[in-house]
């Protein structure tokens, strides 16, 4: 069974939408991360958060420790938001990340 | 800005070659790792270190070695390359602070045939 999982795995939304990504975990984690993956591109550093809320232009990233969640959300979608978002958690303890399979995000125009 | 550099983006090699991945940062950071990315199964730790000529097996060490020389280099080594190797690499760095984010390269595609 995977340390993270998230849903949905793929997301067809129309431009404008409001879209929220979930991930769930089950082991102690010191923070989470967001990642954004283009096709054929790098990976992208979006939100590492320990608590709370943090938001960037029209992303939103909440955590909620006591139930072991995370949501991603992206006001007024875009197709340039067409892309894969991965979770990614790193435990309380050691250097190690583990991560979601990622979820595969279309904005159709 | 933060910068990671993977050496190549596209590599194709033969079985049984020896292949050489490197990864360059230029942070000054004490962790790097070496990642798999396969579609379904998403991203494997193959190895970690955590600083110069330290390393860790991650999850997936089988037919992979590492090298770290000097602090700013991590080399990720496939003795003998073999077909079910072929995958898109990911080197990542980070600091060791509990908050501190990954940062990735580019990533090499490998195709071993």
């Amino acid at each position: 069974k995977n340390e993270v999982e998230q849903s949905p795995q793929n997301l067809t939304a129309q431009e404008g939408e409001f879209i929220t990504i979930n991930c769930s975990y089950s082991v102690g984690i010191s923070a989470l991360h967001w990642l954004q993956q283009h096709p054929g591109g790098g990976i992208v550093s979006l939100f590492m958060l320990s608590s709370g809320k943090k938001k960037h232009g029209r992303l939103i990233a909440t955590i909620n420790i006591q139930e072991k969640h995370s949501s991603l959300h992206i006001t007024a979608s875009h197709p340039r938001d067409s892309a894969v978002y991965i979770c990614a958690v790193k435990r309380n303890t050691g250097n190690q990340f583990y991560f979601g399979t990622g979820t595969s995000l279309t904005v159709i125009p | 800005d933060v910068k990671v550099t993977q050496s190549s983006r596209y590599l194709v090699k033969r079985t049984g070659e020896k292949v050489f991945l490197e990864c360059v940062q230029d942070m000054d950071h004490e962790n790097m790792f070496w990642y798999r990315q396969d579609p379904g199964l998403g991203l494997r730790l193959i190895y970690f270190s955590y600083d110069v000529k330290m390393k860790e097996k991650g999850d997936i060490p089988e037919g992979y070695s590492v090298s770290r020389e000097k602090k700013e280099r991590f080399s990720l080594i496939l003795e003998s390359a073999s077909t079910n190797q072929t995958s898109m690499y990911l080197c990542a760095s980070s600091l060791p602070a509990y908050n501190s984010p990954l940062h990735f390269g580019n990533g090499t595609r490998l195709t071993v045939t």
